[in-house]
């Protein structure tokens, strides 16, 4: 099974709310990255937060991760529509490269 | 700076064929990854190449092969096609280094159809 798994699968929120995913992993890393794919395109990066980092934020991003519980999450605030995209965490570590399943995000105007 | 470009963007095969699909990662970047994704799957790791070495390998048959060239352009190959190989296949290119994966950097992807 994958390493990194989202949840929830899909997330169906109005403009303005904040939305929250979670994302669970297996095995030790270096660090956990966040990616976004905007319909069937290539993945972007958005934020990446160290093994020995507890929370980082980016704009209107906030990220956290709980090595103990090997958990993070990215929570979106001030939501918009041009956030609908599809959101997978990845686990990078040195054997293997794993993507989550993803989060669908649909945010509504 | 030139981003990672995929080639071809689109394509169809029927079953039994094979397909090759090339990688050109961001100038610098020595280390290359693919990717398969198919709304069923999800984002599976093929393979990861590094200087022209295979470092890492998912979970995929011997059909799937790769290879990398001295300027890091990466190939994917995949023989005798069957339906179930219809995908987007994406591509990223990073700085990794042995120990450390850093942010990747995704082309737009190849979409394969095998009919």
């Amino acid at each position: 099974s994958q390493q990194g798994e989202e949840d929830p699968q899909a997330l169906s929120i109005q403009e303005g709310e904040n939305a929250t995913m979670n994302c669970s992993y297996k095995t030790s890393i270096n660090n956990l990255q966040w990616y976004r794919q905007n319909s069937g395109r290539g993945l972007v990066h958005l934020i990446l937060i160290r093994s020995n980092e507890r929370e980082k934020h980016s704009g209107r991003l906030r990220v956290t991760l709980d090595t103990s519980k090997k958990s993070s999450s990215l929570l979106i605030t001030a939501s918009r529509a041009a956030d609908t995209a599809s959101y997978f965490c990845f686990s990078g570590g040195y054997n293997k490269l794993i993507f989550g399943a993803g989060t669908r995000l649909a945010v509504h105007p | 700076k030139a981003g990672v470009t995929q080639t071809p963007r689109y394509l169809i095969k029927t079953r039994g064929q094979q397909v090759t699909l090339s990688c050109s990662p961001i100038s610098g970047h020595r280390s290359v990854s693919w990717y398969q994704q198919t709304p069923g799957q999800g984002l599976q790791f093929l393979f990861e190449y590094f200087s022209e070495t295979q470092r890492n390998k998912g979970n995929f048959p011997g059909r799937f092969s790769g290879r990398q060239f001295s300027n890091s352009r990466s190939e994917m190959n995949v023989s005798t096609l069957e339906l179930g190989d219809s995908a987007l296949y994406l591509c990223a290119s990073s700085v990794r280094t042995s120990g450390n994966t850093g942010e990747l950097f995704f082309g737009e992807g190849s979409r394969l159809t095998v009919l």
